[in-house]
């Protein structure tokens, strides 16, 4: 049973462009979210996370969007640059426990020139 | 500053040898990780330690897998004997344990297993 799903598994986007990745979770326990990237041959790198007291966190290009209410969270990317070419994975976590994160299965981003 | 290293990057063994991989934690980090990456399974959490002490292990698959953190700065994860669904790439990640929780995980580049 995959408690944190990325539906979509990969996602092709024009540079410059916005990209938008989603994730959806089934545990309402989770109160920490994550997106992690991933270029081939290396480990993923931390990307941003939220926190489920708020709706939205920025940094520079990427924004994570949280609604709880419907258990899903996304990010976006804008705008679109040829290095953004990645496996991005969703993860969620209960903060209490941070340590454990469970991770969705990647969406694999492609920005074309 | 060096990142979380493990050893060796590609390991191909036959089935039924035993396999250990290795892996030196971020200087400072008290928290450590197992990860196996699969493209039915995604990335999915075998095993983690703080202070080297193993917290969860109920990621591991059987009994042929076992871990150890004998000290602050060194890990291994061994599977006796492997089999060919073993095969994946295992990512070691550390991080800093608080009371409230763990700061960011830092992943290494993997070890990509083959078991023929």
């Amino acid at each position: 049973d995959q408690q944190v799903k990325q539906n979509s598994p990969s996602l092709s986007v024009q540079e410059g462009r916005i990209s938008i990745l989603n994730c959806d979770y089934t545990n309402s326990m989770f109160d920490y979210f994550l997106w992690y990237k991933k270029y081939p041959a290396e480990g993923p790198t931390f990307l941003i996370s939220i926190s489920s007291i708020k709706d939205k966190n920025e940094d520079g290009r990427f924004t994570v969007f949280l609604n709880k209410s419907a258990k899903h969270l996304s990010l976006h990317i804008v705008p679109s640059q040829p290095g953004d070419s990645a496996v991005y994975f969703c993860a969620a976590s209960l903060y209490s426990s941070a340590s454990k994160i469970i991770f969705g299965s990647g969406t694999r981003l492609s920005i074309r020139p | 500053d060096a990142g979380v290293i493990q050893s060796p990057r590609h390991e191909v063994t036959e089935m039924g040898q035993e396999v250990t991989l290795r892996c030196k934690p971020i200087s400072g980090h008290n928290s450590l990780f197992w990860y196996r990456q699969t493209m039915m399974r995604g990335l999915e959490l075998l095993i983690y330690f703080n202070n080297n002490v193993p917290i969860d292990d109920s990621g591991m698959p059987e009994d042929r897998f076992s871990a150890k953190m004998p000290n602050a700065s060194f890990s291994t994860l061994k599977i006796q004997p492997s089999e060919p669904r073993d095969s994946a790439v295992y990512f070691c990640a550390s991080s800093y344990y608080r009371d409230r929780g763990s700061d960011t995980q830092y992943f290494g580049p993997g070890t990509r297993l083959t078991v023929l």
